[in-house]
């Protein structure tokens, strides 16, 4: 069973923000949420990860819930560089887990 | 620097033929990784190596080998080519919790 579950497409008009939602019910305690997002024929690209605590970077934000059993990627202007597959992962030490991951399409 | 670089791009095998799929990367990470993707689904870890001369196994080992021949080279074997190991394989490198670098890929193909 896969420890992610997410949505598998969503739509977003340019230039507005994006929240993409990411459920881990089964999170344990050291398990680190990471987001890769992935452009057809490339391997995943960082995006942002965290333990507990939101997190900010240039490219976006993540905003973990209380409980740490859901999570959400927040872009904040979509731009159509933008549109690509995201992965919610956790990571157990060395070990990722990837969900199915949700396509994210930008409308001009 | 390059990054992750892997070789080949595209591989098409027989069933029961063998190959090593090659890995190099120039940013000093520690660990390396080695995944596979199937179509429509998500990254799988197949292998995983902490430091140099150190591998474990990931969610799906079986019927693959790895060698950490240094710091930079991290291969992938597969011995006996079957047509289920049909997939897009992924090396990476990084650090422990943090962010992994991913290379191109090699689409492998086994008839």
């Amino acid at each position: 069973d896969a420890k992610t579950t997410q949505p598998n497409s969503m739509e977003s008009n340019e230039e507005e923000p994006v929240h993409l939602p990411c459920n881990h019910s089964t999170i344990s305690g050291t398990d680190y949420i990471h987001w890769y997002r992935q452009l057809p024929s490339q391997g995943p690209e960082y995006v942002i990860h965290g333990l507990t605590s939101n997190v900010n970077n240039r490219m976006a934000s993540l905003a973990i819930a209380e409980d740490r059993k859901s999570s959400t990627l927040i872009l904040h202007r979509a731009t159509l560089r933008d549109a690509a597959v995201y992965y919610c992962i956790l990571s157990t030490g060395n070990q990722f887990y990837f969900g199915t991951g949700t396509s994210l399409t930008v409308i001009p | 620097n390059a990054g992750v670089t892997q070789t080949p791009k595209f591989q098409v095998l027989k069933t029961g033929q063998s190959m090593t799929l090659q890995c190099a990367q120039d940013m000093n990470h520690n660990s390396m990784y080695w995944y596979r993707q199937d179509p429509g689904m998500g990254l799988r870890l197949i292998y995983y190596s902490a430091s140099e001369g150190t591998t474990d196994k990931g969610e799906v080992p079986n019927g693959y080998n790895v060698s950490r021949l240094n710091k930079r080279e991290f291969s992938l074997r597969l011995e006996s080519a079957a047509p289920s190991q049909t997939s897009v394989y992924f090396c990476a490198g990084g650090w422990v919790g943090g962010e992994q670098f991913f290379g191109p890929g090699t689409r492998l193909t086994v008839l």
